[in-house]
């Protein structure tokens, strides 16, 4: 089945403690991206990679890094979360062409206390 | 940058009627409006999209408009049922980098 996987669900962390999300997705898509969604807001985004090892700012990088070392992968790193930082995170992955739908992940839920 | 506006933030109707979001965009050069859903706990889901040089797009009970000149498009969904309850997202942009709108919360009411 063709997916984006995010883990974990759920996060509860406490302020300034180095945390990982993972992303992967097996439908061989160039492009992938991390948003965050907020009450209000809509999903923004942190960071995108157009293929392997190349990644660029979306509208909200600070705080966040991320590599694309692999076509499949695309995980997402906080070196020092902050409560400011308590949101739900989505990856997404489309085609590199222009115009292709994007594919969510079911979300990652983190909360910085 | 692009900036998407989106109305209502909430919706309720009835089973059976109709509903309507709008949004509105501020940069002329976007040329791609999709939209999604997003059901309690998934991520969002395409259920529409349209090109600008498209005027109007429909998918069973569901449809899109667009207008350039005014910079904004519009979700149509008609024949509500009780599983068109969710979040509806807009967005507009280029190529693979867009802009999502806030959201509006459907409810559609047995």
């Amino acid at each position: 089945e063709a997916q984006v996987t995010q883990n974990p669900r759920y996060l509860i962390t406490v302020t300034g403690k180095k945390l990982t999300v993972t992303c992967s997705q097996n439908m061989n898509h160039e492009y992938m991206s991390w948003y965050r969604q907020d009450p209000g807001l809509g999903l923004r985004q942190i960071y995108y990679s157009m293929n392997v090892e190349v990644t660029d700012k979306g509208d909200v990088p600070e705080g966040y890094k991320v590599s694309r070392k692999e076509k499949r992968n695309f995980p997402l790193i906080l070196e020092s979360p902050s409560p400011n930082q308590t949101s739900l995170y989505f990856c997404a992955s489309s085609l590199r062409q222009g115009n292709s739908p994007l594919h969510f992940g079911n979300g990652t839920r983190l909360t910085v206390t | 940058g692009e900036n998407v506006e989106q109305h209502p933030s909430t919706l309720s109707v009835q089973e059976g009627d109709s509903a309507v979001i709008k949004c509105t965009y501020s940069d002329s050069a976007s040329n791609y409006f999709p939209w999604y859903k997003q059901e309690l706990g998934k991520g969002p889901q395409l259920i529409i999209d349209i090109r600008s040089n498209v005027g109007e797009k429909k998918d069973q009970r569901i449809a899109v408009t667009l207008n350039k000149t005014a910079k904004h498009f519009s979700l149509h969904i008609t024949e509500t049922q009780p599983e068109d309850s969710a979040v509806y997202f807009c967005a507009a942009g280029r190529g693979q980098n867009f802009v999502f709108g806030p959201g509006t919360r459907l409810s559609v009411l047995p």
